[in-house]
């Protein structure tokens, strides 16, 4: 079974820190994401990956950046975090050529800012 | 652009009981369509696909989904609902042709009970 490995379940940081969320796959797959789930709103798309050293914007990129210097793992980096960055961030990764389906989620990581 | 609407942020059923999950969605062309659910304390996992063919879709754990083209809908459905299934339920769509990511509805808690 393919397994997608976030560094923490939980995280505590403050206002103003710079904060590293890793994301390992062992499945050799192209594709990964980093999403935040917020009650009442979902899954929203942060960053994505389709190859090594590439990235693209997803609907909320404002306040993240990425980093993907290798294929099996994808960070996303809060440059100066803030309170409302505090969220459940989920990692996730596929193959392509089927049109993303199927993807495999990481257990995430729930985040807070203080 | 893409979105999906779960209409129900809750739904109880007893244990027993038919269940239905309902989603509509909005794309660009023909859409691949999918269920993921999110049981407590983990990460989301993949229920079900819709691609092309049989308007049916049988998934896992005896879930079903209908899709239906002129209502744009993609309820997910199961015949005897099971504490067990008590969980959170994504609806989430892509268009059939490209390579963009999955967009999410903003999820259905599920309640199902004794």
């Amino acid at each position: 079974d393919v397994k997608v490995t976030q560094s923490s379940r939980y995280l505590v940081k403050r206002t103003g820190e710079k904060v590293f969320l890793e994301c390992v796959q062992d499945m050799d797959h192209e594709n990964m994401f980093w999403y935040r789930q917020d009650p009442g709103l979902g899954l929203r798309l942060i960053y994505f990956s389709y190859d090594v050293k590439m990235k693209e914007k997803g609907d909320i990129p404002e306040g993240y950046s990425v980093s993907r210097e290798k294929k099996e793992r994808f960070s996303l980096i809060l440059e100066s975090a803030s309170t409302n960055q505090t969220s459940m961030y989920l990692c996730a990764s596929t193959r392509p050529g089927q049109g993303n389906e199927k993807l495999f989620f990481g257990s995430g990581t729930q985040l807070s800012v203080l | 652009a893409q979105s999906v609407a779960q209409p129900e942020d809750q739904v109880n059923v007893a244990e027993g009981n038919p269940l239905t999950v309902k989603c509509t969605y909005s794309v660009s062309g023909n859409p691949y369509l999918f269920w993921y659910v999110q049981y407590p304390n983990r990460g989301l996992q993949f229920l079900l696909k819709y691609i092309t063919g049989d308007n049916l879709v049988k998934g896992s754990y005896g879930f079903e989904a209908e899709f239906n083209k002129s209502q744009t809908s993609f309820h997910l459905k199961k015949p005897s609902a099971l504490v067990s299934d008590s969980a959170l339920y994504f609806c989430a769509v892509r268009p059939y042709s490209g390579n963009t990511p999955l967009v999410f509805g903003k999820g259905t808690r599920l309640s199902v009970i004794a």
